[in-house]
């Protein structure tokens, strides 16, 4: 069945560390994004991607980085200059035809906890 | 993109018809309607979209008023399992998924 699978479900990591989620999709879309979620709040919009080799920061890029190498993969790095790494990360993609926005598919997130 | 407005919450009782309204009454004519729902700790699932007329399918009807200014999502037979944040998104062309903090429905037996 075609999706997207981003791993791992849980990620625990030190302060101060660089960590790196995947997120990889098999639906032939052109377009990835990651989004972060912390409690209580709607999804804030952190990278997106419309075609390999190019992205573009969204509403909170501060302390992250991207890169779309391959069609099916957008890995997200979360740095050490992110001041508040500890959140749930979802990763999406949609088919961009023409001048619609289909739906987006995401995938089951990654819980992030920095300590 | 058209800022959206959403009740908090919203109670429904298993098996009735749950109805979640939302204004977006400063929607330009190239932006589409969208619902989206997240259960809880999973990631945001796409249920309907819609331009100006109503649309259904297999989850759930939506009725958009003529002004394009409000529109309701219905979900004919509420069910347990639909208990999930709903979020409604105005959105055009190619702008990028923005959400708010949805409407909380719980669906009790």
């Amino acid at each position: 069945d075609g999706g997207i699978t981003q791993s791992p479900k849980y990620l625990f990591r030190k302060e101060g560390q660089n960590v790196t989620l995947s997120c990889e999709q098999n639906l032939n879309h052109d377009a990835m994004y990651w989004y972060r979620q912390d409690p209580g709040q709607g999804l804030r919009l952190i990278y997106y991607s419309q075609i390999v080799n190019d992205f573009q920061k969204g509403d909170i890029a501060e302390g992250y980085s991207v890169s779309r190498e391959k069609k099916e993969s957008f890995p997200l790095t979360v740095t050490s200059a992110q001041k508040n790494p500890t959140a749930f990360y979802l990763c999406a993609s949609s088919m961009n035809r023409g001048v619609f926005n289909y739906g987006y598919t995401f995938g089951s997130g990654t819980r992030l906890t920095v300590v | 993109d058209a800022k959206t407005t959403q009740p908090t919450s919203m109670d429904c009782a298993e098996g009735r018809a749950a109805n979640l309204p939302c204004n977006h009454s400063t929607i330009s004519g190239n932006e589409y309607v969208y619902w989206y729902r997240q259960i809880h700790s999973q990631g945001p699932q796409y249920i309907i979209h819609g331009l100006k007329n109503n649309e259904t399918n297999e989850m759930a009807s939506l009725i958009i008023t003529e002004d394009r200014k409000s529109s309701t999502l219905i979900l004919p037979h509420a069910t347990l399992r639909d208990t999930a944040v709903y979020y409604c998104i105005a959105l055009s062309g190619y702008s990028t998924l923005t959400f708010g903090k949805g409407t909380m429905l719980l669906v009790s037996p």
